[in-house]
């Protein structure tokens, strides 16, 4: 099994529908992302969570919300979807150490969504 | 605040030449790691090689090698003896010491010619 894995891979969705992207995690983590990846703009962050108590907003959080509901589990949704969400989406863990030292992240395989 | 230059959208190399991609950044941070990453056509990210703030030695991995100059904020990806596999997107990153969010170029596109 994967280290981070996302579930759908996958969706396509209409204007104006509910919809919930999830990722799961057997890292043991603390640190959990969402980013989209848009052409041309690389991955920009979503939101992040650094335990099941803390969310925070990243650079694009409009439209989107998160929660966590376990330490290995981070989900996020669009409440209410539109086509500029139309996207690559990938969720990424970290450990809990600071900028020095190899940590870096590992990604999901990505959920690609388009809404129509 | 961080931020991540690419300035490459895209490149192209010709089979077993080395070429270098750009990456220069920018922050306040005196600790911090920078990464590259590929995504393959599959849309996987995959790292490849890492770079602290503090390390004197440039990093290598393989093929790979990351050309690190400090004073100038740059980070430059090498990779020798390119294979048609290495054909993918490549992400430059940076993450900082107090944050612990990466934040990431917007990509170079690297073709391998045979």
């Amino acid at each position: 099994d994967a280290d981070v894995t996302q579930t759908p891979r996958n969706r396509i969705t209409k204007t104006g529908k509910r919809i919930m992207l999830e990722c799961s995690q057997t890292k043991g983590h603390d640190r959990m992302y969402w980013y989209r990846q848009d052409p041309g703009l690389g991955l920009r962050l979503i939101y992040y969570s650094f335990d099941v108590k803390d969310i925070n907003k990243g650079e694009i959080s409009d439209g989107y919300s998160v929660s966590r509901q376990a330490q290995a589990k981070f989900s996020l949704s669009l409440e209410s979807a539109i086509p500029n969400q139309t996207a690559l989406y990938f969720c990424a863990t970290s450990d809990r150490a600071e900028g020095g030292g190899n940590y870096g992240y590992t990604f999901g395989s990505g959920t690609r969504l388009t809404v129509v | 605040a961080q931020k991540i230059t690419q300035t490459q959208p895209g490149m192209f190399v010709q089979e077993k030449e080395a070429v270098t991609l750009d990456c220069t950044y920018d922050t306040s941070d005196q600790s911090y790691g920078l990464f590259w990453y590929k995504q393959p056509s599959s849309g996987e990210m995959i790292f490849l090689i890492y770079q602290g703030s503090y390390d004197e030695q440039n990093a290598t991995e393989g093929r790979y090698s990351l050309n690190f100059q400090k004073a100038r904020k740059s980070a430059n990806l090498v990779i020798s003896a390119s294979q048609l596999g290495d054909s993918a997107m490549y992400f430059c990153a940076m993450k900082g010491g107090r944050g612990n969010d990466m934040r990431f170029g917007a990509g170079t596109r690297l073709t391998v010619k045979p």
